[in-house]
């Protein structure tokens, strides 16, 4: 069965600090691998990554895929408060059937002041 | 260019009702996603829909559950005779038809609450 695991499930940091997410799957017919964020309301896309090897950055924020260890990091830093959010990874399956994604269940940062 | 757009945001509805979600996809994405997020749970798919096709229903229930995509209009996610364990917010996501499917953008979700 496919499966995305992230970890940890929560962290809770101060301003200014710097984070790592992890995300690590199991996926059949893998296509590509997608970050989101979660505040109240809709997951903001953040980064989708199809190559290993390649950094993706936009801002304080980076993520990076390895095809062959079958995992991603998302790095943040220099955290500030409204980097506050539920962070998503998700997979794409490239069946040509689908385009279905499958999530893991998030990682809950709180920065705090 | 208008994003994803859901309505309602919030809807209650008594055990046995029926629930209407309602999906426009962004401007130019002829793909439409349904997501379904219980709470404290990650989001599960449910149902990829082009116009006038369901393309892979794989993770609808059996019973109770229907997802259209017309040729005209929004797509509607239909949940009949409803109960509490459908209680959830029910996310919308869209994909460009030239860009990949992967890449879906999201609504800002229904949220289904059954008394």
């Amino acid at each position: 069965e496919d499966k995305v695991v992230q970890s940890p499930l929560s962290l809770v940091v101060h301003e200014g600090d710097t984070v790592t997410l992890n995300c690590s799957y199991e996926v059949t017919n893998f296509r590509s691998l997608l970050w989101y964020k979660q505040e109240k309301k809709a997951p903001t896309f953040l980064f989708m990554l199809t190559s290993s090897g390649i950094e993706k950055k936009s801002g304080r924020l980076s993520s990076i895929l390895d095809k062959k260890e079958l995992f991603s990091i998302l790095n943040i830093t220099a955290t500030q408060t409204g980097d506050s959010a539920v962070y998503l990874c998700a997979v794409g399956n490239g069946s040509s059937n689908t385009g279905k994604l499958i999530f893991g269940q998030g990682t809950t940062l709180q920065v705090k002041p | 260019n208008a994003g994803v757009m859901q309505n309602p945001r919030h809807l209650v509805r008594r055990r046995g009702q029926e629930a209407r979600l309602r999906c426009s996809p962004m401007k130019g994405h002829s793909h439409v996603y349904w997501y379904r997020q219980l709470p404290e749970e990650g989001l599960k798919f449910m149902v990829y829909l082009q116009k006038e096709n369901i393309i892979d229903e794989s993770g609808m229930p059996k019973e109770r559950f229907s997802a259209e995509f017309p040729k005209e209009g929004p797509s509607i996610l239909r949940i009949q005779q409803v109960v509490r364990g459908d209680s959830a917010a029910y996310f919308c996501a869209s994909s460009p038809r030239t860009s990949g499917r992967n890449e879906q953008f999201f609504g800002p979700g229904t949220r289904l609450t059954v008394l």
